[in-house]
């Protein structure tokens, strides 16, 4: 089946730093990519789609500012958590269209900011 | 506007029993239906989809779910529960097939005792 990977799996960060997050498609081209929020014991939350080779759609509330979401190749998104607050320790999960069938997500990434 | 609830946040059975997980769904055009799992610090994946056709759709690792236009409902369930479906389950509706841009429940963590 189709392989979405994602890297790191976790990540610790000190307050004020960015992260970088890497949503790859291993074995299939991904126009469309979607990046998701899960905070502990809650559901996922859509946070933005990632269009290939133009900017990103954000849902309400999410601030593109704040998330800098790039989707350069058909197999590559990755998500910028900037200047990083505790308050945005989160387990962030990214999704890969495949062809407009289905969608595969990644093993998500927990992120700790201290 | 698309919405699930998830009736139950914490369901418990013993090993063997039955297992019901239940799934409401709000929705201005045909829905999609899908219905994810998640174990500990992992990403999603994909347990079943009702996209057209037969309202009863068959799953992995034994699990069924039916679609209920009339109830709008889409509950999931197993004959027999294994010490290995213990996991968090998520209920999520999509305007497309592909499920992408996913609106999901708030989840519902079954535990299996033995």
């Amino acid at each position: 089946g189709a392989v979405v990977s994602q890297h790191p799996s976790r990540v610790i960060c000190k307050s004020g730093t960015s992260v970088k997050i890497e949503c790859r498609s291993l074995d299939f081209q991904a126009t469309t990519m979607f990046w998701y929020r899960q905070f502990p014991k809650q559901s996922l939350m859509l946070m933005a789609t990632s269009n290939e080779g133009s900017k990103a759609t954000y849902e309400q509330g999410v601030e593109k500012d704040k998330f800098l979401i790039n989707h350069a190749s058909l197999t590559l998104s990755t998500l910028t958590v900037t200047s990083a607050h505790p308050e945005d320790s989160s387990f962030y999960i990214c999704s890969a269209e495949l062809g407009g069938t289905e969608a595969f997500f990644g093993q998500g990434t927990r992120l700790t900011v201290v | 506007a698309q919405s699930v609830t998830q009736l139950g946040s914490h369901v418990s059975v013993s090993e063997g029993a039955l297992v019901l997980l239940r799934c409401n769904y709000s929705s201005s055009v045909p829905p999609y239906l899908f219905w994810y799992v998640q174990y500990p610090n992992q990403g999603l994946q994909l347990l079943l989809k009702y996209t057209t056709g037969a309202t009863l759709v068959k799953g992995i690792n034994g699990f069924e779910a039916e679609f209920k236009k009339s109830e709008t409902s889409f509950h999931l369930t197993k004959p027999s529960a294994h010490m290995s479906d213990a996991a968090e389950y998520f209920c999520a509706v999509s305007e497309n097939q592909a499920g992408t841009a996913l609106i999901f429940g708030k989840g519902t963590t079954l535990s299996v005792s033995s």
